[in-house]
């Protein structure tokens, strides 16, 4: 199993990205996949899970109307669209395999800066 | 939402002690709780599901148990290499909800 984050970088306040990660070794759309962030310096927090099939979608409320998750199944990715960035968005965000969280991606950091 | 609360927030030990890190949660979540260990540097790795299950590949000095409200990681004979943080997963409502985490030393 691997997961690989891409996207991460710097932008500015009010700014978009979009993250993306590629699965492989395992049937990618068997699978929910989950996005959980992590700031400098901080523990954990939760942003969102999406269903193999892409639907449903569940959302932290710090996030939610701000970034959508989405998948591709058949190129095995997940992506992760953020938009009106604040600076409390910078964080690593790691990409993670099913519900339960079993397979973390090496994650990708995101600085909201000017 | 639900909140998670770990204790202790940090601790020191001794190595071939027993460590019990304890999560309460503000309203029953049955067994929907996960534990991570995360070294420092490391990605997170996910140690107990469904609150007492040990993750394939990890090492049997762990343990979890709890339901309800309360839950608790136990490390038996603590060894160097379990110098980390670990958290507190519950998935039982939306939002998911970590606790705030446990840094563990020696």
């Amino acid at each position: 199993v691997q997961l690989l984050e891409f996207g991460g970088g710097l932008v500015q306040p009010g700014g978009s990205l979009r993250l993306s990660c590629e699965g492989s070794g395992f049937m990618f759309s068997n699978y929910a996949m989950t996005w959980v962030r992590q700031a400098p310096g901080k523990g954990l927090e939760w942003v969102a899970v999406i269903s193999g099939s892409g639907d449903p979608k569940y959302y932290a409320d710090s996030v939610k109307g701000r970034f959508t998750v989405s998948r591709d199944n058949p190129i095995n990715k997940v992506y992760l669209q953020m938009n009106s960035l604040r600076a409390e968005d910078t964080a690593v965000y790691y990409c993670v395999k099913d519900w339960g969280l079993d397979f973390w991606g090496l994650g990708t950091l995101v600085t909201v800066s000017s | 939402d639900i909140q998670m609360t770990q204790s202790p927030s940090s601790m020191s030990a001794s190595v071939g002690d027993r460590v019990t890190i304890t999560c309460r949660a503000s309203q029953g979540i049955s067994d929907s709780l996960a534990w991570f260990q995360q070294k420092p540097g490391k990605v997170p790795n996910r140690l107990i599901y469904a609150a007492s299950r040990l993750q394939s590949g990890v090492p049997s000095r762990f343990s979890g148990s709890g339901s309800g409200t309360e839950f608790t990681l136990t490390i038996n004979n603590l060894q160097p290499d379990d110098v980390a943080t670990y958290y507190c997963l519950q998935r039982k409502t939306y939002p998911w909800t970590f606790g705030q985490g446990t840094k563990v030393e020696i």
